[in-house]
C-alpha cells in the first residue's frame, strides 16, 4: 500500500542552524511533492512544490530536493529562527492521476534561540 | 482580502445530532476540499469537489455529506451515522483539482467536539 512518512519526533535545533526534515514514500510515482507548513490550530500554508524531473528548488531560505531513486525528499531551512518553529507537511499526488494530494502526518520543528 | 474562511471556530455537538460546517472562499477556486485532522496524524480527505453541483468522496466519507451548490460555498454536515467526530476539520481550495500544479489554499479550521 501506499505511504508517506515523516519523522513523528520533533526536530529540535539551534537558532542560526539548518533544519533537515525528511519525506519518504512507498509505492507512489509522484508528478510532484509540496511542502507546507502549519502552525498550532490553524490550517495548512504552502511553501514550495517540486515536479518530477526536477531536482531542487529554492525559495528564500527554503530548498527542496526530491530524488525520484531514493524515493525521497528533503527540506531545508538555513539559518534557522525561532519562528520557524511549527509542523512541516508534504503531500504527494495521489495515484490514478487525480492530483489531489495525499499528506504525511508532518514533523514538528523547534529552533531553540 | 481574499482567503478561505471557516466558521464556526469551534463547534460543540450533542451525541446524535447533526452538524455543518460551513466553508466560504473568495479567490473564484473551481475546486474544493475538506480533509479532517486528528491529533498526530496526516490530514485525510472526507469529499472534494471540482465543480459546481459535483462532488466526490475521498478516503473517509462514512458518515459525512456535502452539497456544492454555489462556486463559492462547500459546506460539510457531519451526521450522527460518523461514530468518532471529534477532530479539527479543515476546509481548502485550488484553482482546479485536476492539475499539475496543484497547490492548496487551507482555511483556519473547525474543532468539532462531541460532548
Amino acid at each position: 500500500s501506499q505511504k508517506i512518512e515523516q519523522n513523528s519526533e520533533a526536530l529540535n535545533i539551534q537558532e542560526g542552524k539548518t533544519a533537515t526534515l525528511t519525506c519518504n514514500y512507498t509505492n507512489y510515482s509522484p508528478a510532484y511533492l509540496q511542502w507546507y507548513r502549519q502552525d498550532p490550530g490553524r490550517g495548512p500554508v504552502f511553501l514550495l512544490l517540486i515536479r518530477e524531473n526536477e531536482k531542487e528548488k529554492r525559495k528564500e531560505r527554503l530548498k527542496v530536493t526530491f530524488d525520484t531513486t531514493l524515493k525521497q525528499s528533503l527540506f531545508h531551512i538555513t539559518a534557522s529562527q525561532p519562528a520557524d518553529s511549527a509542523t512541516y507537511l508534504c503531500a504527494l499526488d495521489a495515484t490514478g492521476g487525480s492530483y489531489i494530494p495525499t499528506f504525511g502526518r508532518g514533523t514538528s520543528l523547534i529552533v531553540h534561540p | 482580502d481574499g482567503g478561505i474562511t471557516q466558521s464556526p471556530k469551534y463547534l460543540f455537538r450533542k451525541e446524535g445530532q447533526n452538524v455543518t460546517l460551513s466553508c466560504e472562499q473568495n479567490l473564484n477556486h473551481d475546486a474544493m476540499y475538506w480533509y479532517r485532522q486528528d491529533p498526530g496524524q496526516g490530514l485525510r480527505l472526507i469529499y472534494y469537489s471540482q465543480i459546481v453541483n459535483d462532488f466526490q468522496k475521498g478516503d473517509i466519507a462514512e458518515g459525512y455529506s456535502v452539497s456544492r451548490e454555489k462556486k463559492e460555498s462547500f459546506p460539510l454536515t457531519v451526521t450522527s451515522a460518523q461514530k468518532n467526530p471529534t477532530a479539527f476539520y479543515l476546509c481548502a481550495s485550488s484553482p482546479q483539482a485536476v492539475s499539475s500544479h496543484n497547490e492548496q489554499f487551507f482555511g483556519p479550521g473547525t474543532r468539532l467536539t462531541v460532548l
